[in-house]
């Protein structure tokens, strides 16, 4: 069982649409991620927030939003997407960014499709 | 800069026999290094992480790496495949300062057959 948990597992929508995904944990991790990653490709980092705070946006196009309203919980908001943004997007926590090592757990991620 | 790489997109082995991954990094200073697992439509999992204690590292369902500084390696092994083996596999370096961001190789995919 995985301890990061991603809704949903499965999204389809339009390049009009406006949707959001979501990642929990209750680790008590305080660092979060946002992964992007192609088929058999490795993850690509977007985003990263440390204490709720966005540390790192890895030079991300602004239809990617990402909240993390607190502590357990990291959203990503997404607008007007283009097909090549079909991917999955997995989310990823940790205990802290400045504090080496730190391993990331990762969730199963939410696989996405852009019509 | 830091860079990973894994050599061999694709490894197969039989059941029962060694597998070897081979991961080898590039960093002016040792890293943090990090072996996971992918089965198909799941996340990473974590197989085990180097952190500068022991140069044998041993991990999860089985697996050891071995970090040898000379040649800049961090290679997987197993002694004995078994079928639930067959995934995706990553090697990670993590930055030693700053964000400890990871760095991935490309990924191996081990085919184990019967």
């Amino acid at each position: 069982d995985t301890e990061v948990t991603q809704t949903p597992k499965h999204l389809v929508m339009g390049m009009t649409n406006k949707k959001s995904l979501k990642c929990e944990q209750h680790m008590g991790h305080r660092a979060m991620y946002w992964y992007k990653q192609k088929a058999k490709k490795p993850p690509e980092l977007m985003f990263v927030y440390s204490y709720e705070k966005l540390s790192i946006n890895e030079s991300v196009p602004s239809r990617f939003s990402p909240e993390c309203p607190n502590s357990s919980l990291l959203n990503l908001h997404l607008h007007a997407l283009q097909p090549e943004d079909s991917a999955l997007y997995l989310c990823a926590s940790s205990q802290g960014i400045t504090r080496a090592p730190q391993p990331q757990h990762f969730g199963d991620g939410t696989r996405l499709s852009i019509l | 800069a830091q860079s990973v790489t894994q050599l061999g997109s694709h490894v197969s082995v039989s059941e029962g026999a060694l597998v070897l991954l081979r991961c080898n990094y590039s960093s002016s200073v040792p890293p943090y290094l990090f072996w996971y697992v992918q089965y198909p439509n799941q996340g990473l999992q974590l197989l085990l992480k180097y952190t500068s204690a022991a140069t044998l590292v041993k991990g999860i369902n089985g697996f050891e790496a071995e970090f040898k500084k000379s040649e800049t390696s961090f290679h997987l092994t197993k002694p004995s495949a078994h079928m639930s083996d067959a995934a995706e596999y990553f090697c990670a370096v993590s930055s030693t300062s700053g964000t400890y961001k990871y760095i991935f190789g490309t990924g191996t995919r081990l085919k184990v057959l019967a």
